[in-house]
């Protein structure tokens, strides 16, 4: 079965710290791999995205992410962390070159940032 | 990134109306658009796929006569709840992609309340 798994439900960090958050992916195609980041009440907001090619892949706000196919991996990284990422973070699978299939989603991990 | 805008962005409704919520795609072709919903502090689940001109096939367990999809251009598709329940209380978030896109576009989310 296709399934996107976030085993961190809620990670608190110290800011300035580095942060890493796990996603492991189930999919019998070819995937397309992302990374969304959603304020409280907002819509989503794409980080970053893995399509081909190097599999370490540089987002927005500092973020970046890598690819491992053996391990079923795409986790997020960032070197150091802002108060002001605190928010829900979401990886989600879609298949490649197929336009008119929707993503799947893990379930979600909320970052929290302590001072 | 190509733009997709969601009006309104939080509706409050009556028990037993219905709310339309419009999802534009303002500046490419939306061969396909997604809708989803997300519960609180809960991951985006599927409830539909619209193709332009086409009926929208929709999830196990999500009511069709409930939730109705229109997608009749392309760059317009619509979600109309009839008869809210409170139950129907939720976070609704559209996604749009063309036929040359490899990623879907998300817009901002509506934020239904039924009283």
């Amino acid at each position: 079965a296709q399934s996107v798994t976030q085993p961190d439900i809620h990670i608190t960090v110290s800011e300035g710290a580095s942060l890493e958050l796990r996603c492991n992916y189930s999919y019998g195609a070819t995937p397309y791999l992302f990374w969304y980041v959603q304020s409280p009440g907002q819509g989503l907001q794409l980080l970053l995205k893995y399509f081909s090619g190097d599999t370490l892949v540089q987002g927005i706000k500092g973020f970046e992410a890598e690819f491992k196919r053996s391990q079923s991996s795409f986790n997020l990284r960032k070197p150091s962390v802002h108060w002001s990422d605190a928010a829900e973070y979401f990886c989600a699978v879609g298949p490649a070159n197929q336009a008119g299939t929707a993503l799947i989603f893990g379930k979600g991990t909320t970052l929290s940032v302590s001072s | 990134g190509a733009v997709v805008s969601q009006h309104p962005s939080r509706v409050i409704c009556k028990s037993g109306t219905s709310v339309k919520i419009e999802c534009r795609s303002l500046d490419f072709q939306a061969t396909t658009m997604f809708w989803y919903r997300q519960f609180p502090k809960q991951s985006l689940m599927l409830m539909a796929t619209s193709n332009e001109g086409s009926k929208a096939t929709y999830e196990q367990g999500v009511e069709k006569d409930k939730f109705l999809i229109n997608h009749a251009s392309l760059t317009l598709s619509t979600l109309t709840v009839t008869s809210a329940h409170p139950e129907d209380s939720s976070f609704y978030i559209c996604s749009a992609r063309g036929q040359t896109n490899t990623e879907a576009f998300f817009g901002q989310g509506t934020r239904l309340t039924v009283v």
